[in-house]
């Protein structure tokens, strides 16, 4: 059973920073692209990051380009979202997904369980 | 960026009840499209994935119709553990969006 399991999440000052990791227990980790998509409490469902399979591509929302930094390690079979210059309106529960395909373009098939981030002062 | 309308934003309906959802595309996505279900407390889950292509698992009840700007998803006849948040998502373009979602209630 393919499972996703997110880390990293806490409360964090304005302008401060904060890594997520997401551990994939994936056959063929390195084929499909990934992404991160987060949920403002209360509110619906936004796109912020995708990767492609092989790492070398990556795709970000207007609103976290500059910002936030999605990489992967295969080897580990893990995900990992750096988030810098993190603003109040960050404050989101964030979902590690896995997609159908390498691209990074296809459906959120997985979904992990989310972690919650919390910017305030 | 490609902006998702779903509508109704709410739809009351009772168990046994058929739930028409719909989701509209500013431009075309043709069938690049998807459908989750959020229950409370809990992650989204993949429903339907280009238009009309049941996920793992998911019952025959469940269905996804369109192409283009219209699309649908149908549950035939709601039972108990269908009562959630139903959200489109368009992969056509970058960046990937969201509609704002239906929530099914009971009625």
């Amino acid at each position: 059973e393919v499972q996703l399991l997110e880390s990293g999440g806490g409360l964090v000052q304005p302008g401060g920073s904060l890594r997520l990791s997401c551990a994939a227990s994936v056959l063929n980790f390195n084929y499909y692209g990934m992404s991160w998509v987060r949920q403002a409490p209360g509110k619906g469902l936004e796109w912020v990051s995708s990767v492609s399979g092989g790492g070398g591509s990556t795709y970000y929302a207007d609103s976290v380009k500059g910002r936030f930094t999605i990489s992967r390690d295969n080897s580990k079979n893990t995900l990992y979202l750096e988030m810098s210059s993190l603003r109040a309106d960050d404050t989101a529960v964030y979902y590690c997904t896995k997609g159908r395909f390498s691209t990074g373009r296809g459906a959120f098939e997985v979904w992990g369980q989310g972690t919650m981030v919390t910017v305030s002062s | 960026e490609i902006v998702l309308t779903q509508s109704p934003a709410t739809l009351s309906l009772s168990p046994g009840e058929r739930a028409t959802l719909s989701c509209w595309a500013s431009q075309s996505v043709a069938t690049s499209l998807a459908w989750y279900q959020q229950k409370p407390g809990q992650a989204p889950s993949l429903l339907i994935y280009d238009a009309s292509n049941r996920a793992t698992g998911i019952p025959a009840r469940f269905s996804g119709s369109g192409s283009g700007t219209d699309f649908t998803l149908t549950i035939s006849s709601l039972e108990p553990e269908d009562f959630a948040v139903y959200y489109c998502q368009q992969r056509s373009n970058w960046p990937l969006t969201f509609g704002g979602g239906t929530k099914v209630e009971i009625k």
